[in-house]
């Protein structure tokens, strides 16, 4: 089973911030195979980043996702109010498909 | 619009059984994998089972394998996950959701199952 560690654990930043959100597979993921979700309190995730690097239909272009291999990034250029949530990276190359602990973004 | 609903959670003593179903609306659900994916209270995701595009093939995560049997009806546009057997860690939100690629595209609001006595 491939583990993938997010980090930090907390990103506490401020709207207009820049947020780096990082994900390492314990092994490589062929094929870029890692998406990225956002959840917020009460709801069900959402799908922002598919392939490492595409955006998802309606993703605003400040969200970006980089990487290859064994560590992957979620990027976000400027924190607005409703991007404060728990993002978590998924990996779709091994089997079972496993997501990582998840990282809270925090004001 | 797009929904996948899903119905039939609740509180259940250990050892019981529920039946968790997902109708979908507004998306094509035949022709696609289909997954649960399960959240325990402050908790991450889990991935618990799949079903492939014409139900032929079925894989569980060893944690509910032999206790849980996912299954679909594509006339219904519906998932099912019969869960038997349950233990207190099986309490989570489970979420229904459609694998676009590997990747899941489409997910449920979540149902709350609670197993305590």
């Amino acid at each position: 089973e491939i583990v993938l560690t997010q980090s930090p654990g907390t990103l506490s930043l401020s709207p207009g911030e820049r947020a780096t959100l990082s994900c390492r597979a314990s092994q490589s993921l062929s094929g870029s195979y890692l998406a990225w979700y956002q959840q917020k309190p009460g709801q069900a995730p959402r799908l922002l980043i598919y392939g490492a690097s595409s955006r998802a239909t309606g993703i605003p272009d400040r969200f970006s996702g980089s990487g290859s291999g064994t560590d992957f990034t979620l990027t976000i250029s400027r924190l607005e109010p409703e991007d404060f949530a728990v993002y978590y990276c998924q990996q779709y190359g091994g089997s079972p498909k496993t997501f990582g602990q998840g990282t809270k973004v925090e004001i | 619009e797009v929904q996948l609903v899903e119905s039939g959670g609740g509180l259940v003593q250990p050892g019981g059984s529920l039946r968790l179903s997902c109708a979908a609306s507004g998306i094509t659900f035949s022709g696609y994998w289909m997954h649960w994916v399960r959240q325990g209270p402050g908790k991450g995701l889990v991935w618990v089972s799949r079903i492939d595009k014409d139900g032929s093939s079925t894989n569980y995560a060893d944690s509910v394998k032999g206790r849980f049997t996912i299954s679909r009806d594509d006339a219904k546009n519906t998932l099912y996950l019969q869960l038997n057997s349950l233990r207190v860690e099986d309490t989570a939100v489970y979420y229904c959701v459609r694998d676009a690629n590997g990747y899941f595209d489409y997910w449920g609001q979540g149902n709350l199952v609670t197993v305590s006595s």
